[in-house]
């Protein structure tokens, strides 16, 4: 079955400090898109990052970057010199060959900034 | 970028009526619309797939004359919650797909049922 894990509830890291998001996920499909969403307080869902299976290099997007690791299955989501601002739920999810754009969402982890 | 409009943004009701969210896409036409519901520190979870001009499919378990869909046009999904009772509380959020892009959101529905 396919399946998006996230391992970390929640998690607690000083300004300024990087963080990394744990994402593993589960297919068999040879080709599959990964996407990391964050969502503030305020409910709305903002696309941060995109990996693509066949992609060689790993995705970066200004202070966010995406360790994708295939034969490992995984997609951490690493955010450098992280800000108060990024308090919120980050959501790891999957677009699985043939979806019609349907995701499949992993449970997300809270993310605290402590100033 | 694809813009992805929801309304209301948060609405109170009463116990039995009915509830209408609508999710306009701005700037470009979504054939396909999504429906998610999110319960309180919880991961999305997927009610619905809107298509426009036909009827729309249903994930397993949800009840599809509790949350009616409708996607009369190629901008415009609704979804009404009908006979509304405080378990209908929720988050609800709609997608759509916009080409090879990722899926753009609107802000979501924060319904409440006293």
């Amino acid at each position: 079955a396919q399946k998006i894990t996230q391992t970390q509830p929640g998690m607690f890291v000083q300004e300024k400090e990087a963080v990394t998001l744990d994402c593993t996920y589960d297919t068999s499909d040879p080709s599959y898109g990964l996407f990391w969403y964050k969502q503030p307080s305020s409910g709305e869902m903002i696309f941060l990052i995109y990996q693509g299976s066949y992609d060689q290099q790993n995705a970066t997007e200004g202070r966010y970057s995406l360790n994708f690791q295939k034969a490992r299955k995984s997609a951490n989501l690493v955010i450098s010199a992280s800000q108060l601002g990024d308090s919120a739920m980050y959501f790891c999810a999957m677009r699985p060959m043939d979806s019609n754009y349907q995701l499949i969402w992993g449970a997300g982890t809270k993310l605290i900034i402590k100033p | 970028g694809a813009v992805v409009s929801q309304h209301p943004s948060r609405v109170i009701c009463k116990s039995g009526t009915s509830v209408k969210i609508e999710c306009r896409s701005l700037d470009f036409q979504a054939t396909t619309m999504f429906w998610y519901r999110q319960f309180p520190k919880q991961s999305l979870m997927l009610m619905a797939t809107s298509n426009e001009g036909s009827k729309a499919t249903y994930e397993q378990g949800v009840e599809k004359d509790k949350f009616l869909i409708n996607h009369a046009s190629l901008t415009l999904s609704t979804l009404t919650v009908t006979s509304a009772h405080p378990e209908d509380s929720s988050f609800y959020i709609c997608s759509a797909p916009w080409g090879n892009t990722p899926l753009h959101f609107g802000n979501g529905t924060r319904l409440t049922v006293t």
